[in-house]
């Protein structure tokens, strides 16, 4: 079955500087990856969602890559600041687009 | 524009008491999601609905848990008898369309323990 893996450690930058996450997975490719933010108390938000034909989607300061061949998703955060601070969860579909399998997110801080 | 609305946002019971947990899905939405949240497992799906009806109920965990969508502006996923172990924090999601090509939106959960 298709396993989904984000760093479990917590990233720590610097204000200014570009936060850069990591989705890996394990199984086939999906056709959909979707990345989120959690708040700590809140849902999940949607952030970007990107198709398996697709390299590379942006959105402001957010930017996501997809390389099949890797099985890889990464999530770049540009010119962070410390309101980025949140957990980043990525997303894919199970194969047979009917739901979605979610990572363990990875919690991101961004100092001032 | 209202959000997917969930109540309670906490609710602290005993365990062997039925708990009822609610969420209004965003107006126009036809797909409804539950799902729980724990630490070890993160975001597990429960169960979904497509026009108020469940398509995949898999991932309920046993048949303690039941959910229902009676319309479209409102479900319920109710625990029967709870136990210490149903102890998370349970989400309810909705979409237009089935969600892996489109935005799941989120309600800000209900907290759930079982003492």
């Amino acid at each position: 079955s298709q396993k989904i893996e984000q760093n479990s450690e917590a990233l720590n930058i610097q204000e200014g500087k570009t936060a850069t996450l990591t989705c890996n997975y394990t199984n086939y490719s999906p056709a959909y990856l979707q990345w989120y933010r959690q708040d700590p108390g809140r849902g999940p938000v949607f952030l970007l969602l990107i198709r398996e034909n697709e390299k590379e989607k942006r959105k402001e300061r957010l930017k996501v890559t997809f390389d099949t061949t890797l099985k890889q998703s990464l999530f770049h955060i540009t010119a962070s600041q410390p309101a980025d601070s949140a957990t980043y969860l990525c997303a894919l579909d199970d194969g047979n687009n009917r739901k979605l399998i979610w990572g363990l997110g990875t919690s991101l801080a961004v100092n001032p | 524009d209202a959000g997917v609305i969930q109540s309670p946002r906490h609710e602290v019971t005993e365990m062997g008491q039925e708990v009822t947990l609610r969420c209004k899905p965003i107006s126009g939405h036809d797909y409804l999601f539950w799902y729980r949240q724990t630490m070890m497992r993160g975001l597990e799906l429960l169960i979904y609905f497509n026009n108020n009806v469940p398509i995949d109920d898999s991932g309920m965990p046993e048949d303690r848990f039941s959910a229902k969508m009676p319309n479209a502006s409102f479900s319920t996923l109710k625990i029967q008898p709870s136990e210490p172990r149903d102890s998370a924090v349970y989400f309810c999601a909705s979409s237009s369309g089935t969600g892996v090509n489109q935005p799941q939106h989120f309600g800000d959960g209900t907290r759930l323990s079982i003492l």
